[in-house]
């Protein structure tokens, strides 16, 4: 399939700080575009999605851009606090289908 | 309202043994997704199901690998036989279906084969 590129694979902020995460794919006919949490053991969370007639999207310290002509889109996570550490995926749909191609993950962690 | 339930948690098998995992979706969820999660990956998606048809199963090695979804609710995944290679954890997720992107998982099963 085609390929979603996360980066960094890991990532330590102090709490309090920004922490951003960044994507690239190569898929231009792709339009959904959602960001996951996922906790050791358990399964993945949506805790964000754009599509692509978004440009930015913001929910409470979360927000994602989405650059559609350069393929790429990033996750802000601003005020961060310890439970804000977890894996976060990046995923991008395959085409305008409801199938999602998914990133290698980053690992947040945040220090009191 | 109950999130998507998968059973079990864990499990154990030597290889070449059968194996299933079980998935209940969440309800009025058409469609429902297995994927493959390798330590360290993030999600492969293996078959996809719009209520009770297969509509994408390109990346499931059907040589070993079976899934169904009888009546468009529950689904199972089975391999037979397991190889060593199949250790991973097994995710199941829902979505509304026409037009509702979002998906849901469950909290996946991890299979470890010996």
């Amino acid at each position: 399939g085609e390929n979603v590129e996360q980066h960094p694979s890991t990532l330590s902020v102090q709490e309090g700080d920004s922490a951003v995460i960044k994507c690239t794919y190569s898929d231009s006919a792709s339009n959904y575009f959602p960001w996951y949490k996922q906790e050791l053991g358990k399964g993945p969370q949506l805790i964000i999605d754009i599509r692509s007639n978004v440009g930015e999207k913001k929910d409470q310290r979360i927000a994602v851009t989405l650059n559609k002509t350069a393929k790429h889109f990033s996750l802000h996570i601003t005020e961060t606090q310890p439970e804000d550490s977890a894996v976060y995926f990046c995923a991008a749909s395959i085409g305008s289908g409801y199938a999602l191609n998914f990133g290698k993950g980053t690992s947040l962690l945040v220090t009191p | 309202e109950a999130g998507v339930v998968q059973s079990p948690r864990y499990k154990i098998i030597e290889k070449k043994q059968p194996v299933a995992f079980w998935c209940n979706p969440i309800s009025g969820h058409n469609t429902l997704y297995w994927y493959l999660q390798n330590l360290g990956q993030g999600p492969e998606l293996l078959i996809r199901y719009e209520n009770e048809e297969a509509v994408d199963d390109s990346q499931l090695p059907k040589d070993r690998f079976s899934a169904e979804r009888l009546k468009g609710v529950d689904s199972t995944l089975k391999i037979q036989p397991a190889e060593l290679g199949d250790s991973a954890v097994y995710l199941c997720a829902s979505s509304l279906g026409r037009g509702g992107h979002e998906q849901f998982f469950g909290p996946g099963t991890r299979l470890t084969v010996l």
